[in-house]
């Protein structure tokens, strides 16, 4: 059973502030990391892919991998109200892609 | 802009009724997928096209069938829908890892609001 797994939250932090997301996987052949934003009724989109241990940056956004802890965080620095969404975390072995049910992330002005 | 296309975005059907959702693709991706989501639970996955392999989940209720007559186009017929099969149906494509990207990697479509009366 490929699980990944997420706290639902929901989470909350003020504007400004770095919002901090974690997951874990329990498949070890995991190949690539990816964290979505989904708005409500919207569907996901891709904000971040990683594929080896360390940090990687995009704007506001920095994904960490450790793969030996099976373990993934999307950071979010200077957080905005439009950040409000959830974050779904995903990772793939191959094409199959494995879903965490989300984190639900509100940021309150 | 490359895109993935559903349509229609809702869609209203009665109990028992068939209905058909339709998905399209710019990206010239290879692989295309059909998840179910519902409320404040992960896309869950019906079936996925390897080009034209259909790989279809163990636990995909035989009510959902899916067409993909070519690379562009993919199709989720629901022969007999139930109250449960209430959802949103996101499609999916990936395209195989290149030279410029080492894995797969998956853009979704804006969803179909499926409402079964």
């Amino acid at each position: 059973q490929k699980e990944v797994e997420q706290n639902s939250g929901p989470l909350s932090v003020p504007e400004g502030a770095i919002a901090s997301l974690n997951c874990t996987y329990s498949d070890r052949v995991s190949q690539s990391f990816f964290w979505y934003r989904q708005y409500s009724g919207k569907s996901p989109e891709l904000i971040m892919s990683i594929y080896s241990n360390g940090d990687k940056e995009d704007g506001r956004f920095t994904a960490q991998l450790n793969k030996a802890s099976q373990y993934v965080s999307l950071l979010i620095r200077d957080s905005q109200p439009s950040d409000s969404a959830t974050y779904l975390c995903a990772v793939n072995i191959g094409n199959q892609f494995y879903f965490g049910t989300g984190t639900s992330l509100t940021v309150i002005p | 802009d490359a895109m993935v296309i559903q349509n229609p975005r809702y869609q209203v059907t009665q109990f028992g009724k068939p209905v058909t959702l339709s998905c399209s693709q710019t990206l010239n991706h290879n692989v295309m997928y059909w998840y179910q989501q519902k409320s404040s639970q992960a896309p869950k996955l019906l079936f996925h096209y390897y080009d034209k392999d259909f790989n279809n989940e163990a636990d995909t209720p035989d009510n959902f069938q899916s067409r993909r007559p070519n690379t562009s186009f993919c199709f989720l017929d629901i022969r007999s829908p139930g109250l449960g099969d209430a959802a949103m149906y996101l499609c999916a494509t990936s395209g195989a890892p290149t030279s410029g990207r080492s894995s797969y990697e998956q853009y979704f479509g804006p969803g179909t609001r499926l409402t079964v009366t």
